[in-house]
């Protein structure tokens, strides 16, 4: 079965640097979620977007944006790069409308900012 | 808000006993989904079980089971026969149906098996 497809896998920037992460979402599931996870920390919700329209905000920097595309894969895009925003990133998608609202995770993203 | 604690910050059984992770929510909502999810050491995040609230009957996944206590806000997951690939952390998440749907994660169980 597809699954949920995340690049790049590994990325590392400078700090004040721009990175940019895609997701791309099983085929047919109406929402993508973006959570963030910390050393050590559980996942941390950042947005979630269901029919590529914005339906919920977490603790997201204003220095970070996201936006889901036609085509139903998402980029989560990180500006002002700072140390702290290292972290694993994942993207999670889900069936809602009619589904089970059960989320499945992609690989995830590891940022590492130096 | 809601909030999810995992009072279990590890523990270790031998493989092919049963082991039982503890989780207790706190909510006001009257409908709603728990979760839970394993993280091996890939950091891959996978979906083990899912109980809905409207369901008295606990949900069960092969050697995965829960105790799904609505009254109590308590949500516990046995692992029977425990094998050496269940050693992971395992997170309890909260998603509630009404309006946002973001999952709600505990401060997750560190579970070894030992062989």
């Amino acid at each position: 079965a597809a699954g949920v497809i995340q690049s790049p896998r590994h990325l590392i920037k400078e700090k004040r640097e721009t990175a940019t992460l895609k997701c791309y979402p099983i085929p047919r599931h109406d929402t993508v979620y973006w959570y963030q996870q910390g050393p050590g920390q559980d996942p941390q919700f950042l947005i979630s977007f269901y029919e590529k329209m914005q339906s919920d905000k977490g603790s997201i920097p204003d220095r970070f944006s996201a936006q889901q595309f036609s085509d139903y894969h998402s980029e989560l895009n990180m500006s002002s790069l700072e140390l702290g925003d290292s972290a694993l990133y994942f993207c999670a998608s889900s069936l809602n409308r009619g589904g089970t609202y059960e989320q499945y995770f992609g690989p995830g993203t590891r940022l590492t900012v130096t | 808000a809601q909030t999810v604690t995992q009072s279990q910050p590890e523990m270790s059984v031998q493989e092919a006993e049963t082991v039982t992770l503890s989780c207790t929510y706190d909510t006001s909502e009257s409908n709603y989904y728990l979760f839970w999810y394993k993280q091996p050491p890939s950091r891959q995040m996978i979906l083990v079980i899912r109980q809905e609230a409207y369901k008295q009957q606990n949900a069960t996944e092969n050697r995965f089971s829960v105790n799904f206590q609505k009254a109590a806000k308590s949500f516990s997951l046995k692992i029977s026969d425990s094998q050496l690939g269940d050693t992971a952390m395992y997170f309890c998440a909260f998603l509630r149906i009404q309006g946002a749907q973001k999952l709600v994660f505990g401060q997750g169980t560190r579970l070894t098996i030992n062989p």
